[in-house]
Order: C-alpha cells, then sequence, then structure tokens
C-alpha cells in the first residue's frame, strides 16, 4: 500500500498569509495526487488534480506542485473562507490513499 | 446539474445489516467509477473502495475487504455500501463520490451517517 504523510497536521496564519502544505507519498505516484478542501460539516471538495491543475471553479489563490513522492499545496492569500481541513490524496491505478489531512485556521 | 444524492440517516444495533445508497443524475451513470470513503467523527478520510457501474468491476481497500460489499444498479443509477453485521466502530459518516477521468473524487453525496448502538 501507499502511504500518504501530511505537514503540518494544525496550521493558524493570518488574513492574507501565503500559507503551505507539503504532502509526501511512500513511494514514487508520479504526479497522481490531488487535494481537497473539507469545511465543518460538509463533504470535501475537490481543488486540485495531477498534483497542480485547478479545477474548474476554484479560486487561483490555491495552487498544487510536485510530482514523484513530494508535493506542496499553497494558499497565496489566506482569506478567512478557506477554514478548513485540507487532505491530499494518491490515485495510482484505481487505488487511493487520503493524507492525514491539515486543518488550517485564522490567527 | 451533476449530483449524487445518498440515502439518509441510519441508526442501527450492532449484528444487523445494512445497505446505503448512492444515486447520480445529471451525468452517464455507467461512465465513471463511484468510490466510497468513510469518515469517523473528528476523524480523516478513509478510502474503502470503487465500482464501475459499467461492468460492476469492483476494488476496494485492503482495510475494508471482506468488512463491506459495494454494488450497483445502473438501471436506475444507483451505488450500494452494505453491512452484513454491523459493529459499533461501523459508526461513521460515509461519503460516495464519482471518479472523473483524471482519477479525482470529483463530485461528492451529501453524505450518510450510520450509528451503531446497542
Amino acid at each position: 500500500d501507499i502511504q500518504m504523510t501530511q505537514s503540518p497536521s494544525s496550521l493558524s496564519a493570518s488574513v492574507g498569509d501565503r500559507v503551505s502544505i507539503t504532502c509526501q507519498a511512500s513511494q514514487d505516484i508520479s504526479n497522481s495526487l490531488n487535494w481537497y478542501q473539507q469545511k465543518p460539516g460538509k463533504a470535501p471538495n475537490l481543488l486540485i488534480y495531477d498534483a497542480s491543475t485547478l479545477e474548474t471553479g476554484v479560486p487561483s489563490r490555491f495552487s498544487g506542485s510536485g510530482s514523484g513522492t513530494d508535493f506542496t499545496f499553497t494558499i497565496s492569500s489566506l482569506q478567512p473562507e478557506d477554514i478548513a481541513t485540507y487532505y491530499c490524496q494518491q490515485s495510482g491505478n484505481l487505488l487511493f490513499t487520503f493524507g492525514p489531512g491539515t486543518k488550517v485556521d485564522i490567527k | 446539474e451533476v449530483q449524487l444524492v445518498q440515502s439518509g440517516a441510519e441508526v442501527k444495533k450492532p449484528g444487523e445489516s445494512l445497505k446505503i445508497s448512492c444515486e447520480g443524475s445529471g451525468y452517464s451513470f455507467s461512465s465513471y467509477w463511484i468510490g466510497w470513503v468513510r469518515q469517523v467523527p473528528g476523524k480523516g478520510l478513509e478510502w474503502m473502495g470503487i465500482i464501475y457501474p459499467g461492468d460492476s468491476d469492483t476494488r476496494y481497500s485492503p482495510s475494508f475487504q471482506g468488512q463491506v460489499s459495494i454494488s450497483d444498479d445502473k438501471s436506475i443509477s444507483t451505488a450500494y455500501l452494505q453491512w452484513s453485521s454491523l459493529k459499533a466502530s461501523d459508526t461513521a459518516m460515509y461519503y460516495c463520490a464519482r471518479i472523473s477521468m483524471r482519477d479525482a473524487f470529483d463530485i461528492w453525496g451529501q453524505g450518510t451517517m450510520v450509528t451503531v448502538s446497542s
């Protein structure tokens, strides 16, 4: 099984700050990496697929990068509505694994 | 509008059986894999398995193999998640999601809360 780790597990930042989350896969997954946002009491929402492609309708302040085993998710300017937990997910060969999540809140 | 609508919340006793559903609309249901995801209250997302309604090909996470059963009825655009004997540890929110052509979960159901308690 491919294992996913994320860091940090939580972070607190000010409105307008640049925020980054890292995700690491236990083996090379090329660019088969997706990012989701989950707000409290809601279903997750796809933000980025193929490591760096923004899903339609997602604000451009969200971005993703990386390939192989190391990936980064960035919010360029944190907004109050970005308070949520963010999950990475590997998607190789129709076998999926989610990372443990990173909880983001406002300082 | 493309959407997945899940069946309502369930309260069951340990040992009981259960089948929850996920109905797709607004797209060709048979052409996309459907995935199931568990979320224990206060915890993260866990991938359980997937099914392709076109031919009912099914894949399970090793963690859930033998614990649940995934099925579908493409004639009514519905996927199912089933337990034969529930345990208290099955208490969780269960989400279905459509899997896009890029292998991302792009459309999610609203979730079904399953509570197992004696």
